[in-house]
């Protein structure tokens, strides 16, 4: 299966700035998931990214709050804008890949404060 | 439409006990489903899936479920807890056809006691 590795695995971040966290994927894949799990809770969807093209969002998620690049097969970044303290969460990016399932980065975990 | 439910957020078992995490489904289409486990401060790591064939599943670390689709369940089992196995259990959805999006369940924290 592919190998996920995503950048950083914390941080503490002033409220009012920006993170971007990166992903980068051993192999080509199609669709990449950027999730958002709040302590004790389950994973939720941010947006799909496909290469070539915008990102797609759920409800409660936008664009501006949430930018997403996909630029390549192998790489995707979403970036945590003007950050306030209920933005700390942790933040997985996942790859779909059907013989192996679901394949997950090991997460960065959020701080605002 | 799909959506998993989780029964019971936390289960507790003795070590060498039964473990029985239940996932029960709704999906519209046949669906495929998948057990995965987080430990802390990591992303999920695969336990098993089911797509097609045989509805009994092994998987990784011992893990065995059952798609049983008269019940709509997929329960994860194993036979006996070892303390390694205390993590947070996420069952998951997709439908077979359509979306590639899978849908979690809230998650089921195993705890073992020695």
């Amino acid at each position: 299966s592919a190998v996920i590795s995503q950048k950083p695995s914390r941080d503490i971040c002033q409220r009012g700035t920006s993170l971007t966290i990166q992903c980068q994927v051993d192999s080509q894949v199609t669709m990449m998931f950027w999730y958002r799990q709040q302590p004790g809770q389950s994973l939720t969807l941010i947006a799909t990214a496909n290469q070539g093209s915008e990102a797609t969002y759920e409800s409660g998620f936008v664009i501006d709050k949430f930018p997403i690049s996909r630029p390549n097969l192998t790489f995707s970044t979403l970036t945590v804008s003007n950050m306030s303290p209920e933005d700390s969460s942790i933040y997985l990016c996942s790859v779909d890949q059907f013989n192996y399932g679901y394949t997950f980065g090991s997460g960065t975990r959020l701080t605002v404060v | 439409a799909q959506s998993v439910t989780q029964l019971g957020s936390h289960v507790s078992v003795s070590e060498g006990a039964l473990v029985l995490l239940r996932c029960n489904y709704s999906s519209s289409v046949p669906p495929y489903l998948f057990w995965y486990v987080q430990y802390p401060n990591q992303g999920l790591q695969l336990l098993l899936k089911y797509t097609t064939g045989a509805t009994l599943v092994k998987g990784i670390n011992g893990f065995e479920a059952e798609f049983k689709k008269s019940e709509t369940s997929f329960h994860l089992t194993k036979p006996s807890a070892h303390m390694s196995d205390a993590a947070e259990y996420f069952c998951a959805v997709r439908a077979s056809g359509g979306s590639y999006i899978p849908t979690f369940g809230r998650g089921t924290s195993l705890i073992v006691h020695p």
